[in-house]
């Protein structure tokens, strides 16, 4: 089975932190995704990575940025988090050329 | 540009009930459709996915799905809920031969009533 983990399930940090979210995949899969999903607006894509040290943004970039050192592992970084990024965060990975989704079990995130 | 409209966003419905989830997509292209499934607390699991072939597929827990290219619908169907049914449900579309950017809606939850 895929597995992919993330690094928390609930995180609190207070405005103005700078937030690190991991995610890894056991998979060996090329493809990974990070969404943040919000009540009413389903799942919007922040940035994905092809490739390792590739990335793509998404929907909603703004306010974020990634880092995939390794094929295993994509981060998302907030550098400077606000109240409006209060959300719940999901990890995706997925084969090449392959369009389904394999998820983590997601972190929420709450900044006060 | 792909979209997914689900108008539903909740739908309540008796144990034993049949349900149905409906799903609208829009693309200039030819489209993969997807079912995901999320339960409380937990990230999204593939129900069922059409990619080409039979118009009528069959995903895991009974579930099953029918495209409808001429009326850009892909709803999901179950003939017979449980309690544990209780989720919250998406559909995803992505461009056939795309670049695996896939477009999620924004989902509905099934209440299953005792």
């Amino acid at each position: 089975d895929v597995k992919v983990t993330q690094s928390s399930r609930y995180l609190v940090k207070r405005t103005g932190e700078k937030v690190f979210l991991e995610c890894v995949q056991d998979m060996d899969h090329e493809n990974m995704f990070w969404y943040r999903q919000d009540p009413g607006l389903g799942l919007r894509l922040i940035y994905f990575s092809y490739d390792v040290k590739m990335k793509e943004k998404g929907d909603i970039p703004e306010g974020y940025s990634v880092s995939r050192e390794k094929k295993e592992r994509f981060s998302l970084i907030l550098e400077s988090a606000s109240t409006n990024q209060t959300s719940m965060y999901l990890c995706a990975s997925s084969p090449l050329n392959r369009d389904e989704q394999y998820f983590g079990p997601g972190t929420r995130l709450t900044v006060t | 540009a792909q979209s997914v409209t689900q108008l539903d966003s909740q739908v309540p419905v008796f144990e034993e009930a049949p349900v149905e989830l409906r799903c609208n997509y829009s693309s200039s292209v030819s489209v993969y459709l997807f079912w995901y499934v999320q339960y409380p607390n937990q990230g999204l699991q593939l129900l069922l996915k059409y990619l080409s072939g039979s118009t009528l597929v069959k995903g895991i827990n009974g579930f099953e799905a029918e495209f409808n290219k001429s009326q850009t619908s892909f709803h999901l169907r179950k003939p017979s809920v449980h309690i544990s049914d209780t989720a919250e449900y998406f559909c995803a579309v992505s461009e056939a031969g795309g670049y695996q950017k896939v477009t999620f809606g924004t989902g509905t939850k099934l209440q299953v009533i005792p």
